[in-house]
């Protein structure tokens, strides 16, 4: 199985700072890799997917980057309704494996 | 609008059966595979298989194959996650989310079941 490392695994930040969160996979994943935000209570929501695609309708100050084993989730200038929980998620090989997440707080 | 509506919530013992559903409207559902995804309470998201209603070819993550079964209903747009003994570890929250193929990823998520297993 690919193995998904993400970091932080949780970030204090403010309304308007610029962040990023880091994902690791364990091998080349030849940049099949989606994120998704999760707030509580609620489904995960895709924001990105094929390492820097934005899904529609999502706000253009979230960006993702990478390839190889490295990739990036970027939020330029944070929202409050931003603040949430985000997850990678490779889609190259079976069993499809998420990161164990990273917690944006306040 | 495309939706995918799961079943409610859900109280079990431990060594019962149940099954649970997830419903697709708005969109052919025989054309996307259908993923489950379990997430145990305060924990992060776990890829449990998927499954093509089309043909109900499916594919199981090793860690959950001969636990749970999928199966699905193409003539009512539904497919299921079902457990023949439950455990007290199978009390989570359990999502069905649509796969897109051209996007690799789950554009579509079900509002998701929960279930709690008492031992």
């Amino acid at each position: 199985d690919i193995q998904m490392t993400q970091s932080p695994s949780s970030v204090s930040a403010s309304v308007g700072d610029r962040v990023t969160i880091a994902c690791r996979a364990s091998q080349d994943i030849s940049g099949w890799l989606a994120w998704y935000q999760q707030k509580p209570g609620k489904a995960p929501k895709l924001l990105i997917y094929a390492t820097s695609n934005l899904q529609s309708g999502v706000p253009s100050r979230f960006s993702g980057s990478g390839s190889g084993t490295d990739f990036a989730l970027t939020i330029s200038s944070l929202q409050p309704e931003d603040f949430a929980t985000y997850y990678c998620h490779q889609t190259y090989s079976f069993p499809r494996t998420f990161g164990q997440g990273t917690k944006l707080e306040i | 609008e495309e939706q995918l509506g799961q079943s409610g919530a859900e109280v079990k013992k431990s060594g019962e059966f149940l099954r649970i559903s997830c419903k697709g409207s708005g969109y052919t559902f025989t054309s996307n595979w259908i993923a489950w995804v379990r997430q145990m309470p305060g924990k992060g998201l776990e890829w449990m298989g998927i499954i093509h209603p089309g043909d109900s070819d499916i594919i199981y993550s090793p860690s959950f194959q001969g636990h749970v079964t999928f199966s699905a209903d193409k003539s009512i747009s539904t497919a299921y996650l079902q457990w023949r003994g439950l455990q007290a570890s199978d009390t989570a929250t359990y999502y069905c989310a649509k796969y897109e193929k051209e996007m690799e990823a789950f554009d579509l998520w079900g509002q998701g079941t929960v279930v709690f297993v008492s031992s």
